[in-house]
């Protein structure tokens, strides 16, 4: 069964540290994407990898940076992290050009609390 | 620019009831359609999906959808609910208009199925 795994389900970290979320999938899919889930508000993309070392922001950028150094592995940093920060973080990969005929295969999430 | 509205937020209805989950989407050019389901503290997991061909499409968990060209809508279907539906749900279309590399998002409807 294919698989996006991500490192963590549940992170308490404190304002202001360095947060890494790591997200690895095994299908060789080209695509993978870094959302956050609020109450309300949907999924919004925070960043989106097309290929190794290759980023696009999504709509929600600021405040993290991403990282593709191996195609299975993307992960999602947050340089400073911050109380508004706190959320349900959910990986998901594509293949490409099948994103329309696959749509996205999602991991479990993290639900990331900032104190 | 392609938009997916979630016409209600939240739908209660009780076990054995028969539900539609509404989702309306806007696109200048031909579309792919998902719906995915949530169950609490998890990820997104894909339903159904309409590519082309019958308008009529069936999903697991005894779920099935409508393509309608003309009112723009894919609305989400079951005859008789269980406890176990109790999720979100999302609907998504394809993003023809970029490559196909992204999935545009409906924030969400809150299924309920109460005893």
């Amino acid at each position: 069964d294919v698989k996006v795994t991500q490192s963590s389900r549940y992170l308490v970290k404190r304002t202001g540290e360095k947060v890494f979320l790591e997200c690895v999938q095994d299908m060789d899919h080209e695509n993978m994407f870094w959302y956050r889930q609020d109450p309300g508000l949907g999924l919004r993309l925070i960043y989106f990898s097309y290929d190794v070392k290759m980023k696009e922001k999504g709509d929600i950028p600021e405040g993290y940076s991403v990282s593709r150094e191996k195609k299975e592995r993307f992960s999602l940093i947050l340089e400073s992290a911050s109380t508004n920060q706190t959320s349900m973080y959910l990986c998901a990969s594509s293949l490409y050009p099948m994103t329309v005929n696959y749509g996205y295969t999602f991991g479990s999430g993290t639900r990331l609390t900032v104190v | 620019a392609q938009s997916v509205t979630q016409l209600d937020s939240q739908v209660p209805v009780f076990e054995e009831a028969p539900v539609e989950l509404r989702c309306n989407y806007s696109s200048s050019v031909s579309v792919y359609l998902f719906w995915y389901v949530q169950y609490p503290n998890q990820g997104l997991q894909l339903l159904l999906k309409y590519l082309s061909g019958s308008t009529l499409v069936k999903g697991i968990n005894g779920f099935e959808a409508e393509f309608n060209k003309s009112q723009t809508s894919f609305h989400l279907r079951k005859p008789s609910v269980h406890i176990s539906d109790t999720a979100e749900y999302f609907c998504a279309v394809s993003d023809n208009a970029g490559n196909n590399r992204k999935l545009i998002w409906g924030l969400g409807t809150s299924l309920a199925v109460n005893p």
